[in-house]
């Protein structure tokens, strides 16, 4: 089974608007970590944004916040007010336990298009 | 703070040729990682240092690809001989620990193209 998946391959979305791009995973881990990155047209990836499972609160870092429903194991990312710049490959990860070494798991990326 | 380094950003090399790739992580993060971008994917570990010492390989194809992180800081990723199906961006990134919650921060990666 797919430990992260990202079933929006495209989206696109008006500038100033707000957009969710979805992902959901699958772990038995009661102990895990989620992570958003955005990767431009340049090829590195940023980091946008953390949740840990034992987290009581949704995520936010600025106008990035993660919509987290444990029970229906999602993590979807909100962008609000979307900017030109915001148009890139999104991708949803996941790292398992808190012994450590443990592999960081990425979804297959969300294209998010900006327009004016 | 600087970031994660890498080069060299662009290699084409034929097949069955040698490359290497460099890579200096933030100052002070004892994790390293190496990533493989196959175009389309997601990122998939290559390999996992910790301080100078192997903590994951298991995905490198140890038959043609080998990793050094000497003195515990910089790391080279070598590839020889390479495949068409090398073909990829490798991404490394590093951490300051390994646990679930330590967040890895990712360098610009190497852009590979084998012909």
């Amino acid at each position: 089974a797919q430990k992260i998946t990202q079933t929006q391959p495209g989206m696109f979305v008006q500038e100033k608007e707000a957009v969710t791009l979805d992902c959901t995973y699958d772990t038995s881990d009661p102990s895990y970590g989620l992570f958003w990155y955005k990767q431009p047209s340049s090829g590195e990836m940023i980091f946008l944004i953390y949740q840990g499972s034992y987290d009581q609160q949704n995520a936010t870092e600025g106008r990035y916040s993660l919509n987290f429903q444990k029970a229906r194991k999602s993590a979807n990312l909100v962008i609000s007010a979307s900017q030109l710049g915001d148009s890139a490959m999104y991708f949803c990860a996941m790292r398992e336990g808190d012994g450590g070494f443990q592999k960081l798991v990425f979804g297959t990326g969300t294209r998010l298009l900006v327009s004016p | 703070e600087a970031g994660v380094a890498q080069s060299p950003r662009y290699k084409i090399i034929e097949k069955r040729q040698s490359v290497a790739f460099w890579c200096n992580p933030i100052s002070g993060h004892a994790t390293l990682y190496w990533y493989q971008q196959i175009l389309g994917q997601g990122p998939k570990l290559l390999i996992q240092f910790q301080n100078n010492g192997v903590v994951d390989d298991s995905q490198l194809p140890k038959d043609r690809f080998s990793a050094e992180r000497l003195k515990g800081v910089d790391s080279t990723l070598k590839i020889q001989p390479a495949k068409l199906e090398d073909s990829a961006v490798y991404l490394c990134a590093s951490s300051f620990g390994s646990k679930g919650t330590d967040t890895q921060y990712f360098g610009p990666g190497t852009r590979l193209t084998v012909l």
